[in-house]
């Protein structure tokens, strides 16, 4: 089944204690992303990522860093996570093909940071 | 640069009756469109998306959508909602010739029995 997996679901941390949401898609596409979705403003990009070692800022990347060493894994690191960094983060991928142009979403990353 | 407005943040439906999702954007160049829909506690998922050709677009769910280039808008319709229609709605916006797809603030669609 084509899919895109993020872990964990939820995760409740404290301030300034590192950590990593994992994203694997298993559809070969080279473009991925992480969002953040926050009430009222939709979803932001964070990072992206056109191909491995490839990655650039999106609108919202401070206080985020990303990685891309293997075409199918794009993890999101948070460094020292702050309270304003609580939020349900997606990772999406996508090919960039003149038609397969859409975005295909994990099931979400809910954090807190207290 | 492409923005997305989607003009109402929350739209209560009885059951069966007709909806209609507004979305406007603002592009210089050329522009693919969709909608996307979420589902209490899910991802996102495509519902529709306008590449080219016939400005109606037909997609999951017995929703559709029309593009209109004069007036920028690709409202999002359905004739007779149910129940399980109650979810998030996003209209995005992707460049033909870029890799960002920007989303909408997003449409709360509640159905009420």
């Amino acid at each position: 089944e084509a899919q895109v997996t993020q872990n964990p679901r939820y995760l409740i941390t404290v301030t300034g204690k590192k950590l990593t949401v994992t994203c694997s898609q298993n559809m070969n596409h080279e473009y991925m992303s992480w969002y953040r979705q926050d009430p009222g403003l939709g979803l932001r990009q964070i990072y992206y990522s056109m191909n491995v070692e490839v990655t650039d800022k999106g609108d919202v990347p401070e206080g985020y860093k990303v990685s891309r060493k293997e075409k199918r894994n794009f993890p999101l690191i948070l460094e020292s996570p702050s309270p304003n960094q609580t939020s349900l983060y997606f990772c999406a991928s996508s090919f960039q093909g003149p038609l397969d142009t859409e975005a295909f979403f994990g099931q979400g990353t809910r954090l807190t940071v207290v | 640069a492409q923005s997305v407005t989607q003009l109402d943040s929350q739209v209560p439906v009885f059951e069966e009756a007709p909806v209609e999702l507004r979305c406007n954007y603002s592009s210089s160049v050329s522009v693919y469109l969709f909608w996307y829909v979420q589902y209490p506690n899910q991802g996102l998922q495509l519902l529709l998306k306008y590449l080219s050709g016939s400005t109606l677009v037909k997609g999951i769910n017995g929703f559709e959508a029309e593009f209109n280039k004069s007036q920028t808008s690709f409202h999002l319709r359905k004739p007779s909602v149910h129940i399980s229609d109650t979810a998030e709605y996003f209209c995005a916006v992707k460049n033909t010739g870029g890799f960002k797809t920007i989303f909408g603030a997003g449409t709360r669609l509640f159905v009420k029995a």
